[in-house]
């Protein structure tokens, strides 16, 4: 079965700071996908970042990088310079590989205000 | 850019009531999904359509039938609610592939009393 935990219920950062939400993943699967995702509190889900298993490279968004850490099994989102408007509940989530569909598993979440 | 649309985006019901909640998508996307999200939860996987034709379990489907209508609609009926299943739900749909995101609609919160 898999897993995302999202450990952090609470973050508080600094306007212009950067923060790292944590996200760690336990699966069997060689192949999987890993994505983030925003929730406002106007409650709509914002994509912001994708990593594949299987990418080299920790992938890049504008602000937003996930620092992807295979064998440690973390796929924490570093989020560059915070914004007002980055206050937010944000999600990591998991994609069984293989099948290609968005069925996604979602951690619990992580609350991150940003203060001026 | 409509996306996806879901409706209503509210309703109460009361324990024993049915109803269904509706959702569209214009990006001629293959596959759609429901999930619902409770409190202090992320969101679970309730149903989802792999393609037109198809409709396959999630994590939480007791209480709960869906209808792929076409590639563009895909309903969730609650035959009999039940307090359990107040929650938020979202539809959301993508297209087929390693690294294809899904986009969600607005959420549907439903009250049962």
């Amino acid at each position: 079965a898999q897993k995302i935990t999202q450990t952090q219920p609470g973050m508080f950062v600094q306007e212009k700071e950067a923060v790292t939400l944590d996200c760690t993943y336990d699966t069997s699967d060689q192949s999987y996908g890993l994505f983030w995702y925003k929730q406002p509190s106007s409650g709509e889900m914002i994509f912001l970042i994708y990593q594949g298993s299987y990418d080299e490279q920790n992938a890049t968004e504008g602000r937003y990088s996930l620092n992807f850490q295979k064998a440690r099994k973390s796929a924490n989102l570093v989020i560059s310079a915070s914004q007002l408007g980055d206050s937010a509940m944000y999600f990591c989530a998991m994609r069984r590989g293989g099948s290609g569909y968005s069925t996604l598993t979602f951690g619990k979440g992580t609350m991150l205000l940003v203060s001026p | 850019n409509a996306g996806v649309t879901q409706t209503p985006k509210f309703q109460v019901l009361k324990t024993g009531q049915s109803m269904t909640l509706q959702c569209a998508q214009d990006m001629n996307h293959n596959s759609m999904y429901w999930y619902r999200q409770d409190p202090g939860m992320g969101l679970r996987l309730i149903y989802y359509s792999a393609s037109e034709g198809t409709t396959d379990k999630g994590e939480v489907p007791n209480g709960y039938n869906v209808s792929r209508l076409n590639k563009r609609e895909f309903s969730l009926r609650l035959e009999s609610a039940a307090p359990s299943q107040t929650s938020v739900y979202f539809c959301a749909s993508s297209e087929i592939g390693r690294n294809t995101e899904a986009f969600f609609g607005q959420g549907t919160r439903l009250t049962v009393v």
